[in-house]
């Protein structure tokens, strides 16, 4: 099965701060890259698809890139509604397969 | 509204059974390939199972052929999920989620259940 790497683990941050989360594919995936945002007591949420596309509705503070096997999440601006774990995915090889998650705190 | 409503999770000992259900509405429901997909606590999303629109094509994790079955009743709007032979690794919250390519898999899923908890311990 294909390994999907997150970091960092986790990372604090505030508001308004720059976060960048990194995934990393064990093998060459293409951009077949997904990102999600879980909060606790929420329905895990689509954000990015085909690595850099935003997903309807989702604001453009976000934004994904990358190809192959290296891809990165940004949060160019972080709210408080953006304190969440983020989840990358790969669709290009069966079975898909999630990275371990990224849990973005409050510094 | 796109919603998916999980049901069905509880405590059940290890060999036990348990069936799990996902409710949707909001949505045409026969037009949609579905997946479920587990987390253990403390662990990372884990894809349990697939099946296409019509029900017509089933996938399983390694870890779960022969033991998980999945299935779809289109005139009912659900998607069900059978367990069986469960041990404390099947432990973990359990979505159902769709998969947004419609009756193309894309293999993404753009909406999600809040999930069950499914807790296997005696």
């Amino acid at each position: 099965d294909i390994q999907m790497t997150q970091s960092p683990s986790s990372l604090s941050a505030s508001i308004g701060d720059r976060v960048t989360i990194t995934c990393r594919a064990s093998e060459n995936i293409y951009k077949y890259l997904s990102w999600y945002q879980q909060k606790p007591g929420e329905a895990p949420k689509l954000l990015i698809y085909a690595a850099s596309t935003l997903q309807t509705g989702v604001p453009s503070r976000f934004s994904g890139s990358g190809s192959g096997t290296d891809f990165t999440l940004t949060i160019t601006s972080l709210q408080p509604e953006d304190f969440a774990t983020y989840s990358c995915q790969q669709s290009y090889f069966a079975p898909i397969t999630f990275g371990g998650g990224t849990r973005v705190e409050s510094k | 509204e796109v919603q998916l409503v999980e049901s069905g999770g509880g405590l059940v000992q290890p060999g036990g059974s348990l069936r799990l259900s996902c409710a949707a509405s909001g949505f045409t429901f026969n037009n949609y390939a579905m997946k479920w997909v587990r987390q253990a606590p403390g662990k990372g999303l884990e894809w349990v199972s697939s099946i296409t629109s019509r029900g017509t094509h089933k996938y399983y994790a390694d870890s779960m052929k022969g033991r998980f079955t999945i299935s779809r009743d289109n005139a009912k709007n659900s998607l069900y999920l059978e367990m069986s032979s469960l041990s404390a690794e099947d432990t973990a919250f359990y979505y159902c989620a769709r998969d947004a390519g419609g009756t193309n898999s894309l293999d993404f899923c753009d909406y999600w259940g809040l999930g069950t908890r499914v807790t296997v311990s005696s």
